[in-house]
């Protein structure tokens, strides 16, 4: 079975500093990675996925992450936050079936 | 852009009571979903549609849940028997195809349901 887990349901960072939230994930075959956000009041919006190809994955609004194998990890980063990038963030995870299956989420507060 | 929709935000029910949770996927979509998120736990797979069938659905899509695509461009999730535990954010989702590699699921805001 496959399954996410998110470390920290909270994340507070000030405006320019490095944001990191993590994704950890189990699957007993080649996975396929997902990090969507959730604005307020608005559906989760894809912001980058891994379907093995490159392991360093570049999304929407200067987000990426990095799939590694060795650590069954597929944590998000951007080098410096907004005041916008605060919202919702889900790790998914999927094995190329219908459905995602996703962690539970992570709250990122951006402080000016 | 084209985006999926959901109505209402939010729904208050009594136990026992029957709920209808209505979509509108985007208009070209083939591929249908709903997921749900009980406060504090993750967003899970209820059930996937196409072609007017239900393709896969998880443990959690029992009888008491039905989906349906009633005019070609609504679809709807209808719980006949409320019970508390189904309290939840349910999101609406579409597709154009069911490959999540080259594919992507387009989601709706939600449609918080309170029953009490």
């Amino acid at each position: 079975a496959q399954s996410v887990t998110q470390l920290g349901s909270h994340v507070s960072v000030s405006e320019g500093a490095l944001v990191l939230l993590r994704c950890n994930y189990s699957s007993s075959v080649p996975p396929y990675l997902f990090w969507y956000v959730q604005y307020p009041n608005q559906g989760l919006q894809l912001l980058l996925k891994y379907t093995s190809a490159a392991t360093l994955v570049k999304g929407i609004n200067g987000f990426e992450a990095e799939f590694k194998k060795s650590e069954t990890s597929f944590h998000l980063t951007k080098p410096s936050a907004h005041m916008s990038d605060a919202a919702e963030y889900f790790c998914a995870v999927s094995d190329n079936t219908d459905k995602l299956i996703f962690g539970t989420g992570t709250r990122l507060q951006v402080f000016p | 852009e084209p985006e999926v929709t959901q109505t209402p935000s939010h729904q208050v029910t009594q136990m026992g009571q029957e709920v209808i949770l209505r979509c509108v996927p985007i208009s070209n979509h083939l591929y249908f979903y709903w997921y749900r998120q009980i406060l504090g736990q993750k967003v899970e797979f209820l059930v996937s549609f196409y072609n007017n069938e239900i393709s896969e659905k998880s443990e959690i899509f029992d009888d008491q849940f039905s989906v349906e695509r009633p005019d070609g461009s609504n679809f709807t999730l209808k719980i006949r028997s409320t019970k508390l535990e189904d309290s939840a954010m349910y999101f609406c989702a579409s597709s154009l195809r069911r490959d999540n590699a080259y594919n992507e699921q387009f989601f709706g805001p939600g449609t918080r349901l309170t029953v009490l």
